[in-house]
């Protein structure tokens, strides 16, 4: 399966917390997307992180890429109880004639008042 | 910015009839799109790539038959999913791709709940 994997699968965490999640991936890739999901709802893009990318920050987010490893891990600072979602790492990768981005398995993050 | 427009939001329908999912790219136009499926609390998985104009491609284990696919337009895509059973219910989600440009380039409708009874 060309699936990446996430984990933890589902993670629980008091509000003010760090939550850091980790992405593994089969492929060589061009990019390395984070994406959030409320339950039942739409995707929303969070940060896209570049193959010759090491690391980048987006509020309180941080990304940090590992091609060597094929990894990537999500860091939410001073988490909130809005931040509550799954969380899904995306790769976009060359398929023959075709680009197109597979999915982590996803992490549950719950933030607790 | 880019927004792409999934239609219907959720549709209920009978075992054995078809229902057509759109997708629009509203502001740009996308050569490609991609639509997803994903059941409750599983991740998504890529059904097809479509390319206006042609034929679209699927992914490994999904019938072409059952899951039509037309991309007539730069801006539009649908999905078909013909004679659906109970086992078809689930969350499809498309995007679309903006021909030329950005790095990111995709973007995702907002999902279509599909039950069938």
């Amino acid at each position: 399966s060309q699936q990446g994997e996430e984990d933890p699968q589902a993670l629980s965490i008091q509000e003010g917390e760090n939550a850091t999640m980790n992405c593994s991936y089969k492929t060589s890739i061009n990019n390395l997307q984070w994406y959030r999901q409320n339950s039942g709802r739409g995707l929303v893009h969070l940060i896209l992180i570049r193959s010759n990318e090491r690391e980048k920050h987006s509020g309180r987010l941080r990304v940090t890429l590992d091609t060597s490893k094929k990894s990537s891990s999500l860091l939410i600072t001073a988490s909130r109880a809005a931040d509550t979602a799954s969380y899904f790492c995306a790769t976009d990768f060359n398929a023959g004639n075709n680009r197109k981005l597979i999915w982590g398995l996803g992490t549950s993050l719950a933030v607790n008042p | 910015g880019a927004v792409v427009s999934q239609h219907p939001s959720w549709v209920i329908c009978k075992s054995g009839t078809s229902v057509k999912i759109e997708c629009r790219s509203l502001d740009f136009q996308a050569t490609t799109m991609f639509w997803y499926r994903q059941f409750p609390k599983q991740s998504l998985m890529l059904m097809a790539t479509s390319n206006e104009g042609s034929k679209a491609t699927y992914e490994q284990g999904v019938e072409k038959d059952k899951f039509l696919i037309n991309h007539a337009s730069l801006t539009l895509s649908t999905l078909t999913v013909t004679s659906a059973h109970p086992e078809d219910s689930s969350f499809y989600i498309c995007s679309a791709r903006e021909t030329g440009g950005w790095v990111y380039g995709y973007t995702f409708g907002s999902g279509t709940r599909l039950t069938v009874v």
